[in-house]
């Protein structure tokens, strides 16, 4: 897998829009833009996943550069619950299917 | 829909004896991957089963670690004559078999927090 790079921490008040950058310059064109995050004690939950478009799910919206070599996951409303670490991941679609987590963003909630 | 179910939550183990973690994968999916969190570290990708088959075993430690994911019932992750050093968070997910070309989410385990005294 591609790598990326994530800024290891952000703050964000609570209640306020948060948005997570992602920068893959070496994507391929049959890389997926995957994210991820993880809460304090438990596994990796999904967030939301892309190709080229833009994507909303009832967790997040995904905007994504036009040249695709850097994506920002966007929580329209952070709450205290999305306090956690915040993986972006870029998967082959052509090739093998295991993912290669990075360090992530720490994302921090202030109330 | 239950999700991946991973037994024991928490394990404790004496140097030297055997652990075994299970996963069970989300009714339908076929693949399944462990993964291992060191303490304060990031999550490291083990092993890659389908039904029967181990296709990417490249993360795991050549001695003492063995995993498979029978025809039928979990998958085992298996660690022989365990050490300190094998004290981690063990997570499994699982994803539904897709086309070359197609992308999908992995659902993850609540993990086996492995601790060897």
């Amino acid at each position: 897998d591609a790598k990326t790079t994530q800024p290891n921490s952000m703050e964000s008040n609570e209640e306020e829009p948060v948005h997570l950058p992602c920068n893959h310059s070496t994507i391929s064109g049959t890389d997926y833009i995957h994210w991820y995050r993880q809460l304090p004690s438990q596994g990796p939950e999904y967030v939301i996943h892309g190709l080229t478009s833009n994507v909303n799910n009832r967790m997040a919206s995904l905007a994504i550069a036009e040249d695709r070599k850097s994506s920002t996951l966007i929580l329209h409303r952070a709450t205290l619950r999305d306090a956690a670490v915040y993986y972006c991941i870029l998967r082959d679609g052509d090739a093998g299917n295991m993912l290669t987590f990075g360090g992530g963003t720490r994302l921090m909630v202030k109330p | 829909n239950a999700g991946v179910m991973q037994n024991p939550r928490h394990l404790v183990r004496r140097r030297g004896q055997e652990a075994r973690l299970r996963c069970s994968p989300v009714k339908g999916h076929s693949h399944v991957y462990w993964y291992r969190q060191l303490p304060e570290e990031g999550l490291k990708f083990m092993v890659y089963l389908q039904k029967e088959n181990i296709i990417d075993e490249s993360g795991m430690p050549k001695e003492r670690f063995s995993a498979e994911f029978p025809k039928e019932g979990p998958s085992i992750l298996r660690i022989q004559q365990v050490v300190r050093g094998d004290s981690a968070a063990y997570f499994c997910a699982s994803s539904p078999p897709g086309k070359v070309g197609q992308s999908y989410g992995y659902t993850f385990g609540s993990g086996t927090r492995l601790t060897v005294v």
